[in-house]
């Protein structure tokens, strides 16, 4: 069974302080996404790597940047967290394009 | 910009009653998935359609994706308490863009 897991379930951090997400998947899946869920708006795309070192905007990627140094690692890096980043933070692979998705358990991280 | 509409947002109904959701794009879609989220959960594929007018079908629920490849449906035949949960549809759009539904809650009243 494909594996993707999270660093943090529960994550609470500061106005401003810099927020690292980590995500791990061990199926060697050449696709790895990162999403925000918030209630009534659905899954909404960060962003998205197809390649080690190489990254994709998604439709909200502002005030986010990725990582991607080995396949099976995607980490999300909030460089100086907000409340409005207060939300769901959903990792997940794919073996290839938008295939079928493996999602991780998220992080839920609140910004005060 | 491209996206895909989802309705309802909610639904609750008794156990035993069928249950429908449905995605609306107003471009033409590649394909679309659905996933299922139970709650606290994570999302879980159910099912990818890829083609004009495809039906599939997983014990009780059918999937529907439109002749046109700008809707899909996801019925529900008898619901039961397991049936409990979000379902979202996603669909992906020529140009590599990908965007989830808005998701329809499901709540089963025993």
């Amino acid at each position: 069974d494909v594996k993707v897991t999270q660093s943090s379930r529960y994550l609470v951090k500061r106005t401003g302080e810099k927020v690292f997400l980590e995500c791990v998947q061990d199926m060697d899946h050449e696709n790895m996404f990162w999403y925000r869920q918030d209630p009534g708006l659905g899954l909404r795309l960060i962003y998205f790597s197809y390649d080690v070192k190489m990254k994709e905007k998604g439709d909200i990627p502002e005030g986010y940047s990725v990582s991607r140094e080995k396949k099976e690692r995607f980490s999300l890096i909030l460089e100086s967290a907000s409340t409005n980043q207060t939300s769901m933070y959903l990792c997940a692979s794919s073996l290839g394009g938008f295939a079928e998705q493996y999602f991780g358990p998220g992080t839920r991280l609140t910004v005060t | 910009g491209q996206q895909v509409m989802q309705i309802p947002q909610y639904q609750h109904v008794q156990e035993g009653e069928d249950f429908t959701t449905y995605c609306n794009s107003s471009t033409t879609l590649s394909n679309i998935q659905w996933y299922k989220q139970r709650p606290g959960g994570h999302p879980v594929f159910l099912i990818q359609l890829v083609k004009s007018g495809e039906v599939k079908k997983q014990k009780r629920l059918t999937f529907q994706f439109g002749e046109a490849k700008k809707n899909s449906s996801l019925h529900i035949t008898a619901t039961q308490t397991t049936d409990v949960g979000t379902y979202f549809c996603a669909g992906t759009y020529t140009g590599n863009q990908f965007y989830f539904g808005t998701g329809t809650s499901l709540t089963v009243i025993p």
